[in-house]
């Protein structure tokens, strides 16, 4: 069955860096483009930013665009956030989520896993 | 970018029928494909329409999506309103830039 496991998240000082992993499992990682999504503790969802199945393309929100970079290693079926110069407007619950159709970077998703959360503070 | 608003909050009686709206402020929703995903209380996001009005298997054929170019809006419907219906439902959509966008949600109360 499809799992995604998301990883790395923890409390950490307003400026400084965090990198988030989502490990893959039960589907062939390497066609399916992959979503990052937050949710901010009791507010909705909101999307960050979504990598092609091979890497070629990724795209941003406005929100993280320059601070946050998406990137994947389809050797280890896994996909990373890497975030920097971190606010507390970045606290959230951090979803990684996988597209439902073979390397259609916008297919609805179809599997998200239980989130990692980030919380920055001093 | 676009923004896509949801009221804040709906409530219907069991067995009812609740529509939960989601409006476009620019670009046509016809443009590009909306989901609609439910969320419980604790638990990931699943989802229950996409591409404007397909349903995932699994998915009851109480739940159903439309467009209204009219109103640059697609719609969410549940009929039949089951307790365990009870849930935030998020619309999302994207731009012709592949960034996705997702609304405010709206929270279903069935007392």
């Amino acid at each position: 069955q499809v799992q995604l496991v998301e990883s790395g998240g923890g409390v950490v000082q307003p400026g400084r860096s965090l990198r988030l992993s989502c490990a893959a499992s039960g589907f062939t990682f390497s066609n399916y483009g992959i979503h990052w999504v937050r949710q901010a503790p009791g507010k909705g969802l909101e999307w960050a930013a979504v990598i092609s199945y091979d890497g070629s393309e990724k795209y941003y929100a406005d929100s993280v665009k320059g601070r946050f970079t998406i990137s994947r290693d389809n050797s280890k079926n896994t996909l990373y956030l890497q975030m920097n110069s971190l606010s507390a407007e970045d606290t959230a619950l951090y979803y990684c989520a996988k597209g439902s159709r073979w390397r259609d970077i916008v297919a609805t998703i179809d599997y998200w896993g239980q989130g990692t959360l980030v919380t920055v503070s001093s | 970018n676009f923004m896509l608003t949801q009221p804040h909050s709906v409530s219907e009686s069991p067995g009812k029928t609740v529509t939960i709206s989601c409006t476009r402020n620019t670009g046509s929703i016809a443009g590009n494909y909306v989901q609609w995903y439910q969320q419980r209380p604790g638990s990931s996001p699943t989802t229950v329409i996409y591409e404007d009005n397909q349903r995932p298997s699994g998915v009851p054929d109480r739940f159903s999506g439309s467009i209204d170019s009219s109103s640059n809006s697609a719609s969410l419907t549940i009929s039949g309103l089951k307790t365990e219906d009870e849930a935030d439902y998020h619309c999302q959509s994207y731009d012709s830039s592949n960034r996705w966008v997702f609304g405010g949600g709206t929270k279903l109360t069935v007392l």
